[in-house]
């Protein structure tokens, strides 16, 4: 059961350009949201992170919405740039969890950013 | 963020052998974690190991297959035992941190 979804295996984006990558949920437990950025033969960077009280949270480039009616999030890139290529990941954290722990993941998006 | 490393970066294996991934922190931290990443696949959360007391293993691993050991704030290693192809795999231990978990360069584990 794939608690965690990012439905687009791959997204391929023009240099300057917006990147959306979206991720979905399915438990409702779910209360804190990571986006992590992962290069080959290198471990995840976080990027960016949202509370389940808040729907949006934004960092330089990087922007986070959250509805959670829906249960979705997206990650918004603007510009994008082609140091953006990696594979992108979303991560939940159940209310009250510890540490941010138990840390669920999505499948991966495959950003590549095109000059 | 804590500066995490991992030893070894990468190994081959025979079946049947044993491997410990070690994971060093530069910080104490009372939290650290190891996942598993199977090729083409996500982050799967193996087990959470707090210093001074015994891992918590999530659904689908055992301690006997992966034992871990947590000796100080600083430190923590993952023995990937008995090992067959299956176990083939990115190894990555993370560590709390401010708003997020923060995780190593990953060793990347062949089984032959």
């Amino acid at each position: 059961d794939q608690q965690v979804k990012q439905n687009s295996p791959s997204l391929s984006v023009q240099e300057g350009r917006i990147s959306i990558l979206n991720c979905d949920y399915t438990n409702s437990m779910f209360d804190y949201f990571l986006w992590y950025k992962k290069y080959p033969a290198e471990g995840p960077t976080f990027l960016i992170s949202i509370s389940s009280i808040k729907d949006k949270n934004e960092d330089g480039r990087f922007t986070v919405f959250l509805n959670k009616s829906a249960k979705h999030l997206s990650l918004h890139i603007v510009p994008s740039q082609p140091g953006d290529s990696a594979v992108y990941f979303c991560a939940a954290s159940p209310a009250g969890g510890t540490s941010y722990g138990k840390l669920t993941f999505g499948q991966g998006t495959i950003l590549t950013v095109h000059p | 963020s804590a500066v995490i490393s991992q030893k070894p970066s990468r190994d081959i294996c025979q079946r049947g052998t044993s491997l410990t991934i070690q994971c060093q922190v530069d910080s104490q931290v009372t939290m650290m974690f190891w996942y598993r990443q199977q090729p083409g696949q996500s982050l799967t959360l193996i087990a959470t190991a707090n210093q001074g007391s015994e891992a918590t293993y999530e659904s689908g691993f055992v301690i006997d297959k992966f034992p871990i050991s947590r000796p100080n704030l600083t430190f923590s290693t993952l023995t990937v035992s008995n090992m067959s192809p299956e176990d083939s795999s990115i190894y990555l231990c993370s560590v709390e941190g401010r708003g997020a978990q923060y995780f190593g360069p990953g060793t990347r584990l062949t089984v032959l």
